[in-house]
């Protein structure tokens, strides 16, 4: 079983759509919580950063993290084409950048 | 706005070559990394660096090497390229203790014929 779980997609919705990205994990000690951002063709950018539990909101992403079930969320409201990435979750028990471990990344196609 | 700029964006190669990927940053971080990526298996570390002249390996260390000379700059060496070897690599940097501080830059497309 791989260390962080997440559904490759491709995701393909319409314009306007409320999305729904998820990352499973198997390490409870996982306590730093990361969504990235990765155009085609591009390097990854950081999206969203939580620690521990809870949510964060930033525009129209929503962060959670659920760490009894050890899953987390990125939701993305009115999506736009420009969302249209792939999008990478990754955690870590620590805030070292050595140890974070990433999902394969889901992608994700906004349609007009 | 650059922040982390690498030396080549696609790079065909031949094996038994020996290759050289190049890394800068402009932040000023201390730590900087090498990750390949491949479908399906998410980014993996291959080598990363705490100070200049220090590397510590990653989760994939083998068949590469890296040299930190200067702080803003971290290289990546295939000593001998093979073809299990042809992937995406990225770099990054981060300040230490900052989790949200890691920067990428846009990746080489590494092809080893």
């Amino acid at each position: 079983q791989k260390e962080v779980e997440q559904d490759p997609g491709p995701l393909s919705v319409p314009e306007g759509a409320i999305v729904s990205l998820n990352c499973t994990y198997s390490n409870s000690a996982f306590q730093y919580f990361m969504w990235y951002r990765q155009y085609s063709r591009k390097g990854p950018e950081l999206l969203m950063y939580t620690y521990s539990s809870g949510n964060k909101e930033d525009g129209r992403f929503t962060a959670q993290v659920d760490k009894s079930s050890k899953y987390i969320s990125l939701f993305i409201r009115d999506s736009q084409p420009s969302d249209s990435a792939t999008y990478l979750c990754a955690m870590s028990e620590d805030n070292y950048g050595q140890n974070f471990v990433f999902g394969p990344g889901t992608r994700l196609s906004v349609l007009p | 706005d650059v922040k982390v700029t690498q030396s080549s964006r696609y790079l065909v190669k031949r094996t038994g070559e020996k290759v050289f990927l190049e890394c800068v940053q402009d932040m000023d971080h201390e730590n900087m990394f090498w990750y390949r990526q491949d479908p399906g298996l998410g980014l993996r570390l291959i080598y990363f660096s705490y100070d200049v002249k220090m590397k510590e390996k990653g989760d994939i260390p083998e068949g590469y090497s890296v040299s930190r000379e200067k702080k803003e700059r971290f290289s990546l060496i295939l000593e001998s390229a093979s073809t299990n070897q042809t992937s995406m690599y990225l770099c990054a940097s981060k300040e230490p203790g900052k989790a949200d501080t890691q920067y990428f830059g846009p990746g080489t497309r590494l092809t080893v014929l």
